[in-house]
C-alpha cells in the first residue's frame, strides 16, 4: 500500500515549455486534490476532483489544467510555464464518509518545481 | 468564504519545555472541522490532531493538544514536552460545508533547541 505517490519529485523547466505531474493513489479514493505552496503562504488548493470524470476549479486554477480520468490518477498540467508556477506541488485524496466530503487528507510527498 | 490566521510565523522552543501556537478562523458555518498539520523537514504533510467543532472535548494525541473554544473561533496547538523531532512548519486547517476543501493557515516554524 504505497498511499499517494507523485511522479516526478523534482523538475526544473524553461519558460513556456509544458509538463505533467502525476498524482496516483492505491487507497480507492473517491477525492483528489492539487496544491501549491509557496512560503509565507500556506497550502492554497488549485484544482480538485470529487470522482472519476469530474473536476472543478480550487483558489488558483489560472495556468493549470486537470484530468481524472482514472479514479486511483490525477493529472496536473502546465500548458506554458511561468517563473511564478516555481513552487512545491502537492497532491491529496480523501474518502467521502457518510456522504460528506470529509476525511482525513492523505498527501503524496510532493514535487519541487523551478521554473526559469 | 472561510478564512484560517496563524499569527506567529516562527516560534522555538526548549527540548522537553511546552509551547502553544495560535491559530483563529472565520466561518458562518456550525458544523465543520478543525486540524493541525505537520510539515517537517522531509517536506511530508502529516495530520497531527483533529476536531470536530459539534463535539466540546478538546482533542488530544499523545503530547499534542488543543484548545478548542468554538465562540472565540479560536483553535490552538499545544506540544507539551517537546521533542528535537517536533521542529516542523505546523499548519492550522478548516473544513467546513459542501465545497470540498480544506483552507490552509499560513504556517508557523517551530524550533525545538537542545
Amino acid at each position: 500500500n504505497a498511499g499517494v505517490t507523485q511522479t516526478p519529485k523534482f523538475r526544473v523547466l524553461k519558460t513556456g515549455q509544458s509538463m505533467t505531474l502525476l498524482c496516483a493513489q492505491d487507497m480507492n479514493h473517491e477525492y483528489m486534490y492539487w496544491y501549491r505552496q509557496d512560503p509565507g503562504m500556506g497550502l492554497r488548493l488549485i484544482h480538485y476532483s470529487v470522482g472519476e470524470g469530474t473536476t472543478a476549479k480550487g483558489e488558483v486554477p489560472d495556468g493549470y489544467n486537470v484530468s481524472r480520468l482514472k479514479k486511483q490518477n490525477f493529472l496536473l498540467g502546465l500548458e506554458s510555464a511561468a517563473p511564478s508556477q516555481t513552487s512545491v506541488y502537492f497532491c491529496a485524496s480523501s474518502y467521502p464518509r457518510g456522504g460528506r466530503a470529509y476525511n482525513e487528507q492523505f498527501f503524496g510527498p510532493g514535487t519541487r518545481l523551478t521554473v526559469l | 468564504a472561510q478564512t484560517v490566521t496563524q499569527s506567529q510565523p516562527e516560534m522555538s522552543v526548549q527540548e522537553a519545555e511546552t509551547v502553544t501556537l495560535s491559530c483563529t478562523y472565520d466561518t458562518s458555518e456550525s458544523n465543520y472541522y478543525l486540524f493541525w498539520y505537520k510539515q517537517p523537514p522531509s517536506r511530508q504533510m502529516i495530520l497531527v490532531i483533529r476536531q470536530e467543532a459539534y463535539k466540546q472535548q478538546n482533542a488530544t494525541e499523545n503530547r499534542f493538544s488543543v484548545n478548542f473554544q468554538k465562540a472565540a473561533k479560536s483553535f490552538s496547538l499545544k506540544i507539551s514536552d517537546s521533542q528535537l523531532g517536533d521542529t516542523a512548519m505546523y499548519f492550522c486547517a478548516f473544513w467546513g460545508g459542501s465545497n470540498y476543501k480544506l483552507t490552509f493557515g499560513k504556517g508557523t516554524l517551530l524550533t525545538v533547541n537542545p
